[in-house]
């Protein structure tokens, strides 16, 4: 049962063209939806991160927006360089603990 | 500058050996996670741990069990390695209490191949 939908699976960008992830989920109860990024051999890192009381955050060339009616948010990736190349993690959290929900991951390419 | 470290970068076994994998983090963190990554299936949370001697199954527990004697160090151990279990396994770690204002910090992950 995957709880964090995420799609493509893989994208292909041009250097300066804009990245979209997107991401969709079921369980309301999600307080917290963060993105991490990976680079090969490297564990994920957080990248940005939004609430659902937010519509929209922006960190540099990095945006999540965010859709609590239909419980779906994106990343938009502006200005995509050969640099963003990584597999991008949409998440979210519920919980005391802090157990964290992975969508399945894209990996994004970005060609010169 | 926060650190998540684990044991082995890659580790190679045998179908039924006992395998131990150990993550240390030096965050003074209440939380560990143990995750499993595969391709096309994401990060998948094997057990987590939210204080010492504490232990929570995760999504896919099957096949592992988990100890966490200290708070810094939690182990995942793979009683009879099968070939089943070839994949990555990413540690991470957070604060108790963190209210989605914190991130999990991940440690640069084992990859395990099972022969």
């Amino acid at each position: 049962q995957q709880q964090v939908k995420q799609s493509p699976q893989s994208l292909i960008v041009q250097k300066g063209g804009i990245s979209i992830i997107n991401c969709a989920y079921e369980n309301t109860a999600f307080d917290y939806f963060p993105w991490y990024q990976q680079f090969p051999g490297k564990g994920p890192a957080l990248l940005i991160a939004i609430r659902p009381d937010v519509s929209e955050k922006k960190e540099g060339r990095f945006t999540i927006s965010f859709n609590k009616s239909a419980k779906q948010f994106s990343l938009h990736i502006m200005d995509s360089q050969p640099g963003d190349s990584a597999t991008y993690f949409c998440a979210a959290l519920t919980g005391g603990y802090q157990k964290v929900t992975f969508g399945i991951g894209t990996k994004l390419q970005v060609i010169p | 500058d926060v650190k998540v470290t684990q044991s082995s970068r890659y580790l190679v076994k045998r179908t039924g050996e006992k395998v131990f994998l150990e993550c240390v983090q030096d965050m003074d963190h209440e939380n560990m996670f143990w995750y499993r990554q595969d391709p096309g299936l994401g990060l998948r949370l094997i057990y987590f741990s939210y204080d010492v001697k504490m232990k929570e199954k995760g999504d896919i527990p099957e096949g592992y069990s988990v100890s966490r004697e200290k708070k810094e160090r939690f182990s995942l151990i793979l009683e009879s390695a099968s070939t089943n279990q070839t994949s990555m396994y990413l540690c991470a770690s957070i604060r108790g209490g963190a209210r989605g204002t914190d991130t999990q910090y991940f440690g640069p992950g084992t990859r395990l191949t099972v022969l």
